[in-house]
């Protein structure tokens, strides 16, 4: 069975720096999906990005960037420039092409900026 | 569009009553899930639908009934509310084609058993 782990249940960062959030999974398939998922205080769950198991560029979305290593099983978010509106709970989240039907969540990182 | 939508957004049981949470989606979306949100725990599968008239288990089914009666609408019963059911409950909705596999969600319902 698939499984998801954040060694970080909290971190902190300074307004305008960047943070890594970590990211590790578990897995026998070869071909899977991994997300990134935010949830703010008004509990809405987004979609920060997403990665593609088979592509080796590692995907952006403006100050979001992973650092996606497929040997290592390791998928971890980068923010840049942090804002305060990037303080929120953050789940890393597993889909493979072979379970598809099911999406396995990580427990959660929940980030907080300091002005 | 509305995207997903729960009813009711907060609700307060006592222990032993039942209820039934409403997931409504108008994506079209083949897939529907239920999910419970308790702290430090991330999002627990309660069960899925894989389209219309479907159900299956998920990690934590127990205590937990669902119905895929329309495609739109994912229905989640609790038959006697126990305390260890208080939670928060998302409802999300993914489309069938591998290659667009981002789930939505709904707003959550916040429910506390007494």
């Amino acid at each position: 069975a698939q499984t998801v782990t954040q060694s970080q249940p909290e971190m902190s960062v300074q307004e305008a720096e960047t943070v890594t959030l970590s990211c590790t999974y578990d897995t026998s398939e070869s071909d899977y999906y991994l997300f990134w998922y935010k949830q703010p205080p008004s509990r809405q769950m987004i979609l920060v990005i997403r990665q593609e198991a088979y592509k080796q560029q590692n995907a952006t979305e403006n100050r979001f960037s992973v650092n996606f290593q497929k040997a290592a099983k390791s998928f971890s978010l980068k923010i840049s420039d942090s804002q305060l509106g990037d303080a929120a709970m953050y789940f890393c989240a597993y889909r493979g092409v072979t379970s598809y039907d099911k999406v396995i969540f990580g427990p959660g990182t929940s980030l907080s900026v300091i002005p | 569009n509305a995207g997903v939508t729960q009813t009711p957004k907060f609700r307060v049981l006592k222990t032993g009553q039942s209820m039934t949470l409403l997931c409504a989606q108008d994506m079209n979306h083949e897939y529907m899930y239920w999910y419970r949100q308790d702290p430090g725990m991330g999002l627990r599968l309660i069960h899925y639908s894989v389209g219309e008239g479907t159900t299956a288990k998920g990690e934590v089914p127990d205590g937990y009934n669902v119905s895929r009666l329309k495609k739109q609408n994912f229905l989640l019963g609790l038959e006697s509310a126990a305390p260890s059911q208080t939670s928060v409950y998302f409802c999300a909705s993914s489309p069938l084609a591998v290659s667009y596999n981002e789930q939505f969600f709904g707003p959550g319902t916040r429910l506390t058993v007494l």
